[in-house]
């Protein structure tokens, strides 16, 4: 899920299709990580988060997955809805009241 | 709850004037956060709050820009003097610290630098 350039990667999935998208991390400190959507002309909305004491934690139609060993997080959406497409960032942070980092986004596009 | 509120949601200014972004935190949230987001960069973090105190503003780019938070619910970002390379959206968030880092942003000002 990282980017290049000016192009943020592209998920592209069929309406009712499973998503998952990808993140890796930096900071082997972080102890807090969060994933938001953002969708055009507006600003990032929370969608779920996960404690670096967890390894998966579930939401509705959302699950996040931590993998420490190698500083990777996923975000699966489950049967996927057009209204699901936006750009979606993770973020990471440490010191609980600290800042969140946030990575370069990837974009969902849902077809009908 | 009416969330973050920013104003104004868009300005275009001519290089070298003045700019100042506003920010009405939620109520009751003790952190405040400026970001802004190009597509270059993505979403950067330029300065935070904790208790209406400055924390880290590592993130500012340079003396052009100041942030201030004179009370719970208010803040305050200024660019002088603005150049075209600030064009970008920027976005306030709030917090409450002691139950998580989840931020609340609000929509954010598109500003435009000519």
């Amino acid at each position: 899920g990282e980017s290049v350039g000016l192009h943020l990667p592209t998920l592209s999935v069929q309406e009712g299709d499973n998503s998952i998208i990808n993140c890796a991390y930096s900071n082997s400190a972080s102890d807090y990580f969060i994933w938001y959507k953002q969708e055009s002309g507006k600003g990032p909305q929370f969608i779920i988060d996960i404690r670096s004491n967890m390894d998966k934690r579930q939401g509705q139609r959302v699950t996040v997955l931590l993998n420490k060993t190698v500083k990777h997080l996923s975000l699966q959406i489950a049967a996927t809805q057009p209204g699901d497409s936006a750009v979606y960032f993770c973020a990471e942070g440490y010191n609980q009241g600290g800042k969140l980092i946030f990575g370069q986004g990837t974009e969902l596009s849902v077809k009908p | 709850d009416a969330g973050v509120i920013q104003s104004p949601r868009h300005e275009v200014t001519e290089m070298g004037q003045e700019v100042t972004l506003r920010c009405k935190p939620i109520s009751g949230h003790n952190s405040l956060f400026w970001y802004r987001q190009t597509m270059m960069r993505g979403l950067e973090l330029l300065i935070y709050f904790n208790n209406n105190v400055p924390i880290d503003d590592s993130g500012m780019p340079e003396d052009r820009f100041s942030a201030k938070m004179p009370n719970a619910s208010f803040s305050t970002l200024k660019i002088q003097p603005s150049e075209p390379r600030d064009s970008a959206v920027y976005f306030c968030a709030s917090s409450f610290t002691g139950v998580g880092e989840k931020l609340f942003f609000g929509s954010g000002t598109q500003l435009s630098v000519l």
